[in-house]
């Protein structure tokens, strides 16, 4: 059964703290891999496709990196306006339908 | 500016009175769905459409329908609403691999 796991739950940094977060993945065959950033009471915004092993993509403060099991998103010196949740969704080759993780709450303190 | 309208954007409501969330695109994609999205659960799909004319069922389809007479529009329909259908609600269209959704309607069904 295709699955995503994310973790942690929830992460509390101090401003200027690197980290990562984690998504973990089983499908069939995976034709790309999601993240997304939610803001609270607002709908998720697409943040980086990753569609291949090895591949990496960066926006600002986020990177994007993609195993064949897991992609993570490293988050550097951040701040706290990259509070949000983080979500992570992957469509396989045999299902059209996005597969979606329940989420990774990011807090930043000042 | 290209975007997903949903409307209304919070509402309270009682057991049993139908209701209607309207959901509209300006992108001229394809593909449109709906979700909700309960603490602890993430996001779930209730239906999906492919184009005009074509729906179909996604995870949680129970107690809603869908129509999608125009390739603009995608309204969600809760013929006899329950307290178990309280939540918050997105609509999404997709372009290629990416996907875009609206800010959100708060259902509250008392």
């Amino acid at each position: 059964e295709d699955q995503v796991t994310q973790s942690p739950e929830a992460l509390r940094l101090q401003e200027g703290e690197s980290s990562s977060l984690n998504c973990s993945y089983t499908v069939s065959g995976l034709r790309g891999l999601f993240w997304y950033r939610q803001d609270p009471g607002k709908g998720p915004e697409f943040l980086f496709t990753l569609y291949s092993a090895g591949e990496e993509k960066e926006k600002e403060r986020l990177k994007a990196t993609l195993t064949k099991k897991e992609s993570f998103l490293h988050i550097t010196a951040p701040k706290p306006e990259d509070s949000a949740t983080y979500l992570c969704a992957v469509l396989s080759d045999s299902n059209y339908q996005l597969i979606w993780g329940a989420g990774t709450k990011l807090i930043i303190k000042p | 500016e290209a975007q997903v309208t949903q409307n209304p954007r919070y509402l309270i409501t009682v057991t049993g009175k139908k209701l209607t969330v309207t959901c509209s695109q300006n992108m001229n994609h394809e593909y449109m769905s709906w979700y909700r999205q309960d603490p602890g659960l993430g996001l779930r799909q209730i239906y999906y459409s492919m184009n005009v004319e074509v729906t179909d069922k996604g995870d949680v389809p129970e107690g809603y329908k869908v129509s999608r007479k125009e390739k603009r529009n995608f309204p969600l329909i809760l013929e006899s609403p329950s307290p178990n259908q309280t939540s918050l609600y997105f609509c999404a269209s997709r372009i290629l691999d990416t996907q875009y959704f609206g800010p959100g309607t708060r259902l509250t069904v008392l």
